[in-house]
């Protein structure tokens, strides 16, 4: 059974930085891309970044780009999210997220998913 | 703003079917799958159809999903109490080479 397991949330001043972590289980890890998934309270799901399984590429939304680095470490089967520079528009639950299917297919769904871990940026 | 659309609520009284519509453009919907996400309350997201009208293992075949052109509709037939919780779609956006959802729409079982 697919696991996932998001921490390192938390209360940080805007400015600030946090870095969250996402352990995985359950699955041949470094096969599949992972992405982090927000959900702003009361919003819906908003896709914020991926990075590949083999060839470690990695994508952004713009809302984050330049200021969050998505990247894993396979042997540790973890998931990270560097987040810097936060905003108070930053503030939602974080999700980590198994991604499947085949982007040049047009296929591609986001198959489990963390309990995710709560940010609050804020003074 | 989200880059699909769907109705913010839909409600139906139990044994009943309710249809969750999400609408999107040629960038995303009209040249890519959708899938659907079922979200209790106070949970995390759970993949409920993909490939349009796929459904993982485990899920019952009362959730089924279609798409036309640049929409797509997920059904649920014989409603429950339990069936109560946001429903989100999602595809690709090829122009935005992003992942894109819908706001989320809230069903209600009266």
């Amino acid at each position: 059974e697919v696991h996932l397991l998001e921490s390192g949330g938390g209360l940080v001043q805007p400015g600030g930085s946090l870095r969250l972590s996402c352990a995985a289980s359950g699955f041949t890890f470094s096969i599949y891309a992972m992405t982090w998934v927000r959900q702003a309270p009361g919003r819906g799901l908003e896709w914020i970044s991926e990075i590949g399984g083999i060839d470690g590429d990695t994508f952004y939304a713009d809302s984050v780009k330049g200021r969050f680095t998505i990247s894993r470490d396979n042997s540790k089967n973890t998931l990270y999210l560097q987040m810097d520079s936060l905003r108070a528009e930053d503030t939602a639950v974080y999700y980590c997220a198994q991604r499947g299917g085949t982007v040049a297919t047009g296929k591609g769904r986001f198959d489990s998913w963390g309990q995710g871990t709560l940010v609050i940026v804020s003074p | 703003q989200s880059v699909l659309t769907q109705p913010p609520s839909v409600s139906a009284a139990p044994g009943q079917k309710v249809t969750i519509s999400c609408s999107g453009s040629s960038s995303n919907i009209g040249n890519n799958y959708v899938s659907w996400y079922q979200q209790l309350p106070g949970t995390a997201p759970k993949l409920l159809i993909y490939d349009n009208n796929k459904r993982p293992s485990g899920i019952p075949d009362r959730f089924s999903g279609s798409r036309s052109g640049t929409s797509a509709t997920l059904d649920i037939t014989g409603l429950q109490t339990g069936d109560e919780a946001v429903y989100s779609c999602g595809t690709r956006d090829s122009s935005l080479s992003a992942w894109v959802f819908g706001g989320g729409t809230k069903l209600t079982v009266l």
